[in-house]
């Protein structure tokens, strides 16, 4: 079975700051994905960034990158230049397998940013 | 980019009634299509595997003749709670697997659909 672990239940940060989310995983597949999703009070989940667990180099999407070590089963997302409209609830989910498979989640980090 | 839609943003129904709720794809085909549901501060957890023309894999724990669920087209998917009860009171969010390259293992999520029994 696959776990994902999100230790941090709350954050703070700074405006202008970075901040790292911690996640770590679990699974005895070889073959499988990770990914960080913002969900706002609205509850929408917005996708911020995927990690393959073959892809070599560390996934980065503007601001977001994610700090994938495999032998560590860690996947941080690390938010370079915090913004307000960054504080939200941060969910770090895995898809084991190939093929059309659902995520499992972990427990979320709500994040504050804090002018 | 893919859109997944849900439809209704919110619903208040009295205890014993059903509820309905669709997720369509968009701009895109989804022979599969994943129901969740997250309660009050708590994490996004799977109910169900919809497959388009064949039975819904629910996940243990979950009644299925309690949550019904429908695939009957490549773009839809519904999800009918039966006699809900107040504890069925949560927010609910589909989401569908894409297959647009260079990222072919993405999900595309609905906004959800926040239920509350009275």
């Amino acid at each position: 079975a696959q776990k994902i672990t999100q230790t941090q239940p709350g954050m703070f940060v700074q405006e202008k700051e970075a901040v790292t989310l911690d996640c770590t995983y679990d699974t005895s597949d070889q073959s499988y994905g990770l990914f960080w999703y913002k969900q706002p009070s609205s509850g929408e989940m917005i996708f911020l960034i995927y990690q393959g667990s073959y892809d070599e180099q560390n996934a980065t999407e503007g601001r977001y990158s994610l700090n994938f070590q495999k032998a560590r089963k860690s996947a941080n997302l690390v938010i370079s230049a915090s913004q307000l409209g960054d504080s939200a609830m941060y969910f770090c989910a895995m898809r084991v397998g190939t093929g059309r498979r659902a995520l499992t989640f972990g427990s979320g980090t709500r994040l504050q940013v804090q002018p | 980019g893919a859109v997944v839609s849900q439809h209704p943003s919110r619903v208040i129904c009295k205890s014993g009634t059903s509820v309905k709720i669709e997720c369509r794809s968009l701009d895109f085909q989804a022979t599969t299509m994943f129901w969740y549901r997250q309660f009050p501060k708590q994490s996004l957890m799977l109910m169900a595997t919809s497959n388009e023309g064949s039975k819904a894999t629910y996940e243990q724990g979950v009644e299925k003749d309690k949550f019904l669920i429908n695939h009957a087209s490549l773009t839809l998917s519904t999800l009918t709670v039966t006699s809900a009860h107040p504890e069925d009171s949560s927010f609910y969010i589909c989401s569908a697997p894409g297959t647009k390259k260079p990222i072919t293992d993405t999900q595309y999520f609905g906004p959800g659909t926040r239920l509350t029994v009275l």
